[in-house]
């Protein structure tokens, strides 16, 4: 069975720009969640999907926000984006998630560099 | 507002010896308790996930507990390889429906 992949794994931006990546769960999985994770914040939740809704987001600005598509892969965009923005974006998927406590599949995440 | 920290953030063990990682969180009510690998540069492996009713969970050379009166995990490695080298990660599930993590503890097995 395919792991969790994510696309592009590596992007370079300048500030202003904006960024759209990719994941594609685990076939069967419905549950998508999203992480940034740098050397100062470490791993931060940034938001969950489920069968196409947002289900439950951290505390992140309105800069950042997702979908998720009928075949359960997700994407993230960033708008307007700042040099603090520079993180290794992570995104897992599980069965159900939320509340279940199932398994979170992690795919290798992308690596975004802010210029 | 929850918070968890890992102590030591690093941490070098000669291989061969067992050892013992440290995860303490501030709000005890948790629905579930989660220890991650990471590889450098890469995604997170999940190693063990305790609920909130369970006190331990094993896998093979693993072993993990949880006291959520006390608000502690402690990850135990027996026998430890130089391929367990990696960063280890704690994350608590909150009621609220909130993943938080560690900043994890750096482990290197010296052969």
């Amino acid at each position: 069975k395919a792991g969790v992949t994510q696309t592009p794994r590596y992007l370079i931006k300048t500030r202003g720009q904006q960024v759209t990546l990719s994941c594609s769960p685990i076939s069967g999985h419905r549950s998508v969640s999203w992480y940034q994770q740098t050397p100062g914040q470490g791993l931060q939740f940034l938001f969950e999907y489920f069968s196409e809704t947002q289900r439950n987001k951290g505390n992140f600005p309105g800069r950042f926000s997702g979908r998720q598509f009928s075949n359960s892969r997700s994407e993230m965009n960033v708008s307007t984006l700042e040099l603090g923005d520079s993180a290794l974006y992570l995104c897992a998927s599980s069965l159900v998630g939320g509340l279940a406590g199932d398994t979170q599949y992690f795919g290798p995440g992308t690596r975004l560099t802010v210029l | 507002k929850q918070e968890v920290t890992q102590i030591p953030a690093a941490l070098s063990v000669p291989e061969g010896e067992n050892l013992v990682l440290n995860c303490s969180f501030t709000d005890s009510a948790i629905y579930n308790l989660q220890w991650f690998r990471q590889d450098p540069g890469k995604g997170l492996t999940s190693l063990l996930l305790i609920q909130s009713s369970q006190r331990e969970q094993t896998s093979g050379r693993l072993n993990a507990s949880l006291d959520k009166s006390s608000g502690r995990s402690t990850l135990y490695i027996a026998a430890s390889q130089p391929g367990d080298s990696a960063t280890y990660l704690c994350a608590v599930m909150n009621r609220d429906d909130k993943i938080i993590f560690g900043k994890g503890t750096r482990l290197h097995i010296l052969p």
